[in-house]
């Protein structure tokens, strides 16, 4: 079946420009997770999605970050006013709930200029 | 002092040989996960455990809850497994969240 999908696979925008990353994913799967991995760096927690439940945003590292699930499926997660230490690759993971293993998505690569 | 710590942070080996990488953290956790990052950038869930020990083909993955410490062993390496291997735990206090070693990069060579 379908696994997670993200688009766009690149993004290069210029500082100060908003940017959206878009994450579907797996069909039937109610937790959803956005990761970031900066260049040489490990991975990070951003934020969680769970059903209806209040999303848990406690990794997001400034407010120009937000994310947003709609209708339990797809996410975006927008960033306002980009910097240059915004670039990295933005993973998206979904899982049937938290106590299973997550499937990965292939990442968005952002390049801020 | 990381939440995650693993070791060996680089490893090289010959085709064939057993590989062990190590996964210490110092939170009480829920689960470990180990996960497995090729060189284009894709993750892959190997691993979700617990408690005790879980075999997939030529990988096993086996946790020391009083230890706090978890290993994943590669039974006769290939090339194909090179990759980035990476151990995440989620901690009881931390809810959904999950806190991430550095990786450990493998190097199989023919």
């Amino acid at each position: 079946g379908a696994g997670v999908s993200q688009s766009p696979s690149n993004k290069v925008t210029e500082k100060g420009k908003d940017v959206e990353l878009r994450c579907d994913p797996i069909s039937g799967h109610t937790a959803l997770y956005w990761y970031r991995q900066s260049l040489g760096q490990g991975l990070e927690f951003l934020i969680y999605f769970q059903g209806n439940s209040a999303p848990d945003k406690s990794g997001l590292p400034s407010d120009r970050f937000s994310a947003e699930r709609t209708g339990g499926s797809v996410s975006t997660l927008t960033i306002q006013r980009t910097q240059q230490e915004d670039s990295a690759v933005y993973l998206c993971a979904s899982s049937l709930a938290v106590t299973y293993e997550q499937y990965f998505g292939p990442g968005t690569r952002l390049t801020v200029t | 002092k990381n939440e995650v710590e693993q070791s060996p942070q680089n490893l090289t080996a010959q085709e064939g040989e057993f590989i062990t990488i190590n996964c210490s953290y110092s939170v009480g956790i829920s689960a470990l996960h180990w996960l497995q990052q090729h060189p284009g950038g894709g993750i892959v869930s190997l691993f979700m455990l617990s408690s005790g020990k879980k075999k997939h083909g030529r990988l096993i993955a086996t946790i020391n809850i009083q230890e706090k410490h978890s290993s994943l062993h590669i039974t006769a390496s290939h090339p194909r497994d090179s990759a980035v291997y990476i151990c995440a735990v989620r901690s009881w206090t931390s809810g959904s969240r999950l806190t991430f070693g550095e990786g450990t990069q493998l190097t199989v060579n023919p």
